[in-house]
């Protein structure tokens, strides 16, 4: 079974330019995360969807970032205008939806390998 | 509001060795799931084990298991006969009630010595 698939692995850019990451998720995961790790920490939720709607955006800076999931299955995640501390790696989970959450539920969530992206 | 704490910014252990990594959380949930995670310098972020807060017994993974304390809020994670390719940094993480989010501690980083 194929993992989760980002594409690119590392992204140089100058400040206040735009870039974008893409996600491919496990093939029959309902649910996609983009995460945002910043060096030193570990990963923060910037957005999760369910197929193709929103779950929760509310740690996504709104000014500056985008993210879509058309056809409820690969993602995209955009930045622009780029700023210095958008500097981190910015990973890509997904998971089966149990429809539970909590103990019981077991939503195992699998990750891709990252874009790591150096705003400089 | 969810809490991880690992206090653990690095650890050492020798090769064939057992070590214990530390967790503990903070939530007024009931229902809970607590998650490890290990990430190599590689970057993806790699499922270990899992533990329902309602789960009697420990969580066992083949060399991993979860030592879950509920009273005390802590879920340290043991690896048992420690392996080279075990270096790699660990996260704790935690899904609560209402939703599928995961948050995460900040990390520990393990270095297995030959």
């Amino acid at each position: 079974e194929a993992g989760v698939a980002q594409s690119p692995r590392y992204k140089i850019i100058e400040k206040r330019q735009s870039v974008a990451f893409w996600c491919n998720p496990i093939s029959g995961h309902a649910t996609l995360y983009w995460y945002q790790q910043i060096l030193g920490q570990g990963p923060k939720l910037l957005i999760q969807f369910q197929n193709n709607g929103v779950v929760d955006d509310s740690q996504l800076p709104k000014d500056r970032f985008s993210a879509e999931r058309l056809k409820g299955v690969d993602s995209t995640l955009k930045i622009q205008p780029a700023k210095l501390e958008d500097s981190a790696v910015y990973l890509c989970a997904s998971s089966l939806d149990t429809g539970l959450a909590g103990a019981g539920a077991k939503n195992i969530q699998y990750f891709g390998a990252g874009t790591r992206l150096s705003v400089l | 509001a969810q809490k991880i704490t690992q206090t653990q910014p690095g650890m050492f252990v020798q090769e064939k060795e057992a070590v214990t990594l530390d967790c503990t959380y903070d939530t007024s949930d009931q229902s809970y799931g607590l998650f490890w995670y290990k990430q190599p310098s590689s970057g993806e972020m790699i499922f270990l084990i899992y533990q329902g807060s309602y789960d009697e017994q420990n969580a066992t993974e083949g060399r991993y298991s979860l030592n879950f304390q509920k009273a005390r809020k802590s879920a340290n994670l043991v690896i048992s006969a420690s392996q080279l390719g075990d270096s790699a940094m660990y996260f704790c993480a935690m899904e609560g009630a209402g939703s599928y989010q995961l948050t995460f501690g900040k990390g520990t980083k393990l270095s297995v010595i030959p």
